[in-house]
């Protein structure tokens, strides 16, 4: 089962920031969080992640609490091309964890 | 995507086939995983492979479904005597699994293979 809880859906005016959150209020020291988003019925794509420290790259920023029990993915410009389903997933980090994924956020980008 | 090519991208069979999914991962990456995406659901795992070793099939069906990872090749999904409940979209993804300190062996998904079982 999906240790993380997302909103089902959201929306977010194009040009806007995005703010998703996300909550794993069970989240071991060890234990990464990734987001992941999936366009329409494409492969999931890889966006970031993080253990504790906030996280920045060229797709989004990660926002992570200090107690590391709520998380918050911001696409700092969200596009119409950034309407997808978004994943916030929990992990491990020892090799050959596999992700689990729960039903994630739906995020509309309206014009 | 950073380059996990599947192939092919649509199949169809009829009830009773075999149908076999194909997954070549991103160059350099020993490590490759199976998911299942059925319609209107989230990803499932369902088999985590290394060259000519299969770790886990915690979540592979005990019947009908296998997975390999040759030592040269692709990674095969094979799926005999389809049932129209298999009709769903397969992803495939890879990770280094180098090892190296403070790593996370982040996966990448190929673009995946939508099987129709008619």
């Amino acid at each position: 089962d999906a240790k993380t809880t997302q909103p089902p859906s959201m929306d977010c005016a194009e040009g806007r920031a995005a703010n998703l959150p996300c909550n794993h209020s069970t989240i071991s020291g060890n234990e990464y969080v990734y987001w992941y988003r999936q366009i329409h019925s494409q492969g999931p794509q890889y966006i970031i992640h993080g253990l504790k420290n906030n996280e920045t790259n060229e797709m989004a920023s990660l926002i992570i609490t200090e107690d590391r029990k709520s998380s918050t993915l911001i696409l700092p410009h969200a596009t119409l091309r950034d309407t997808a389903v978004y994943y916030c997933i929990v992990r491990g980090r020892n090799y050959g964890q596999n992700f689990v994924f729960g039903p994630g956020t739906r995020l509309s980008v309206l014009p | 995507n950073a380059g996990v090519m599947q192939n092919p991208r649509h199949l169809v069979r009829r009830r009773g086939q075999e149908a076999r999914l194909r997954c070549s991962p991103v160059k350099g990456h020993s490590h490759v995983y199976w998911y299942r995406q059925l319609p209107e659901e989230g990803l499932k795992f369902m088999v985590y492979l290394q060259k000519e070793n299969i770790i886990d099939e915690s979540g592979m069906p005990k019947e009908r479904f296998s997975a390999e990872f040759p030592k040269e090749g692709p990674s095969i999904l094979r799926i005999q005597q389809v049932v129209r409940g298999d009709s769903a979209a397969y992803f495939c993804a890879s990770s280094p699994g180098t090892g190296k300190l403070g790593s996370t062996d982040t996966q990448y998904f190929g673009p995946g293979t939508r099987l129709t079982v008619l």
